[in-house]
């Protein structure tokens, strides 16, 4: 069936290091993939999100790559900070099917001061 | 602006009992989605209303039911509940109907299965 795989499951880097999550998606038909960051004890959250007929897409700290040859996609995450840990989720839309998203299972970031 | 409010937030159940959770969205949005988290399997999207039509639904089986209302208030409810469905529950809601919208989710209602 339809899938997004996403690596690392969890991920530890020093404050002020990047961060980086991918993704991978098997339906090509996919033309939208929102990012969502999940903080403790509250519900995902979009942080950013790009469409198929865009390359790359940045947003202050956060940026998000996208290559549809491969079905790949990235979040880039510089200069991190404390509050920036959380889990991740990436996501594709499919764009026939019976449900809305798929979600990848999710990265937990931890920024160590 | 008012959020996405789940209730309840917390709550513990025995198996074979049934459970109900409710999720009023945003004003104004009219697609309500339920996503069940568990540990390791990430969201898994359990079926999506549009003015109080089901639209989408994932591969769930059928103890797992929902409603909408026409406040666009929505409704889950698991019959027969297994250790198994232990899990956040999700609910979120989006303005648009087509899958390119944002989803703003809620707290959650945490179910735990004895």
């Amino acid at each position: 069936g339809e899938n997004v795989e996403q690596h690392p499951s969890t991920l530890s880097v020093q404050e002020g290091d990047s961060a980086v999550i991918k993704c991978t998606y098997s339906d090509s038909a996919s033309n939208y993939f929102p990012w969502y960051k999940q903080e403790l004890g509250k519900g995902p959250q979009l942080i950013i999100d790009i469409r198929s007929n865009v390359g790359e897409k940045k947003d202050q700290r956060i940026a998000v790559t996208l290559n549809k040859t491969a079905k790949h996609f990235s979040l880039h995450i510089t200069e991190t900070q404390p509050e920036d840990s959380a889990v991740y989720f990436c996501a594709a839309s499919l764009t026939s099917g019976t449900y809305k998203y798929i979600f990848g299972t999710g990265t937990r970031l931890k920024v160590l001061a | 602006k008012a959020g996405v409010t789940q209730t309840p937030r917390y709550l513990i159940k025995t198996r074979g009992q049934q459970v109900t959770l409710s999720c009023s969205p945003i004003s104004g949005h009219r697609s309500v989605s339920w996503y069940q988290q568990t540990p390791g399997q990430g969201l898994q999207f359990l079926f999506e209303y549009f003015s109080e039509t089901q639209r989408n639904k994932g591969n769930f089986p059928g103890r797992f039911s929902g409603r909408q209302f026409s406040n666009s208030r929505s409704e889950m409810n698991v019959s027969t509940l297994e250790l198994g469905d232990s899990a956040l529950y999700l609910c979120a809601s989006s303005r648009e109907a087509v899958n390119t919208g944002e989803l703003f989710f809620g707290e959650g209602s945490r179910l735990t299965v004895l």
